[in-house]
């Protein structure tokens, strides 16, 4: 069990560029979270997903985002037309069914 | 929706000393409140967690108390050492009824050797 892990680490980006952030979660875990996490605040909740259902999604996922986890494993989350407003961690996580969540190192994201 | 308010935002704590970090939250339905330790440039790690069907939970130096008529939880972690320094984080959800974490703001954990 390798953990949930991330790619990339870290990201810096221009403003008005697209970017794609990835997630491999721990394997067998059935649901996958994507959550946002800014300095000096906790983490935010994104979105989440089934299997491969995208079941829920939050009001902070504007248009510009899109979340995919087409085989049920891993996850992607692109960013479109990037705005410094978007600067943060964003930060993964896994869990079989409703139990514990486990999070990655998450990937951070610098929009110049 | 549910809403976490966690205190302090910072603690300074001398080496083998307590310390208690409270959060309260909103959404009765709640039943599920785990606490994660995060270090710099890392992710939340998973410390202890607490079922609203107990009241408390201890996992050697680290302990939660859960008062579900209050909506209050707590961590405490005792004989507490340097390597404890770190952002603590509470968080609520509804379990299997709709698992979404929500987090508190953090508390700074400082202990000072």
């Amino acid at each position: 069990d390798t953990g949930v892990s991330q790619d990339p680490r870290h990201k810096i980006t221009k403003r008005g560029q697209n970017v794609t952030f990835r997630c491999d979660p721990i394997s067998e875990h059935n649901r996958l979270y994507w959550y946002r996490q800014t300095l000096g605040q906790g983490p935010e909740f994104l979105t989440y997903f089934q299997n491969e259902a995208q079941l829920e999604k939050s009001r902070l996922l504007s248009d510009r985002f899109s979340a995919e986890r087409p085989k049920g494993s891993f996850s992607t989350l692109e960013i479109q037309r990037t705005e410094q407003g978007d600067s943060a961690m964003y930060l993964c996580a896994s869990s079989l069914s409703w139990d514990t969540q486990y999070f990655g190192p998450g990937t951070r994201l610098t929009v110049l | 929706g549910e809403n976490v308010e966690q205190h302090p935002s910072t603690l300074s704590v001398q080496e083998g000393d307590s310390a208690v970090i409270k959060c309260t939250y909103s959404d009765s339905a709640s039943n599920y409140f785990p606490w994660y330790k995060q270090e710099l440039g890392k992710g939340p790690q998973l410390i202890i967690d607490i079922r609203s069907n107990v009241g408390e939970k201890k996992d050697q130096r680290i302990a939660v108390t859960l008062n579900k008529t209050a909506k209050h939880f707590s961590l405490h972690i005792t004989e507490t050492q340097p390597e404890d320094s770190a952002v603590y984080f509470c968080a609520a959800s509804r379990g299997e009824y709709g698992n979404k974490l929500v987090f508190g703001a953090g508390t700074i954990l400082r202990v000072k050797s």
